[in-house]
């Protein structure tokens, strides 16, 4: 089974503090993905990645970041968080070419206060 | 570009009713994939199936079936006998050709099954 792991499931952090949200994932997939889940707007992509040191922005990077130094390993980074970045943070994973099936992390809840 | 409308925010149904949640999709490519995740109160997305758009053949697995049909671009999802245990968010995906690895998602549909 392919498996996503998240390093925290409920997270706290004040305005201002750097956060980092780690996600492993064990099925050496290429790409790996970043996505923020807010009521009534779904699931918005902020980064992905396609290969180790390698990112793409996706549709709200503003006010993120991310680092791939090892294939199995995507973090997003929240350089100075704001309170408008509390929300659900789900990673996911993914091998390249026509399947394209995103397997998914349980999720991080961030309370930014 | 690409679009995935699931017009039923949250539908509520009594156990054992059947249930039909619609997705409808806009793409130009002739090659596409269509999904279905569910997303339970836990938070993980759980991947239900992916179809491509090559094959328009209707998919049964158990108690769930999905309806693909190229002429009105839709893909709906029935849950037959609902449960309480399906209420979740259910999520319809759609990803094109051309190398783009990424997935445009749809809103949800917030699925409550009351005892």
């Amino acid at each position: 089974d392919v498996k996503v792991t998240q390093s925290s499931r409920y997270l706290v952090k004040r305005t201002g503090e750097k956060v980092f949200l780690e996600c492993v994932q064990d099925m050496d997939h290429e790409n790996m993905f970043w996505y923020r889940q807010d009521p009534g707007l779904g699931l918005r992509l902020i980064y992905f990645s396609y290969d180790v040191k390698m990112k793409e922005k996706g549709d709200i990077p503003e006010g993120y970041s991310v680092s791939r130094e090892k294939k199995e390993r995507f973090s997003l980074i929240l350089e100075s968080a704001s309170t408008n970045q509390t929300s659900m943070y789900l990673c996911a994973s993914s091998q390249p070419g026509g399947l394209k099936t995103q397997y998914f992390g349980p999720g991080t809840r961030l309370l930014v206060l | 570009a690409q679009k995935v409308t699931q017009a039923q925010t949250e539908i509520s149904v009594v156990e054992k009713e059947d249930v039909t949640l619609d997705c409808v999709y806009e793409t130009r490519d002739t090659t596409y994939y269509l999904f279905w995740y569910k997303q339970p109160p836990s938070g993980e997305l759980v991947f239900l199936i992916r179809r491509n758009s090559f094959d328009e053949q209707n998919e049964i697995s158990g108690r769930y079936s999905w309806n693909f049909q190229k002429s009105t671009s839709s893909f709906n999802f029935t849950i037959t006998a609902s449960q309480v245990v399906d209420s979740a968010v259910y999520f319809c995906a759609l990803s094109g050709q051309g190398g783009s690895e990424k997935l445009v998602f749809g809103k949800g549909t917030k699925l409550t099954v009351n005892p």
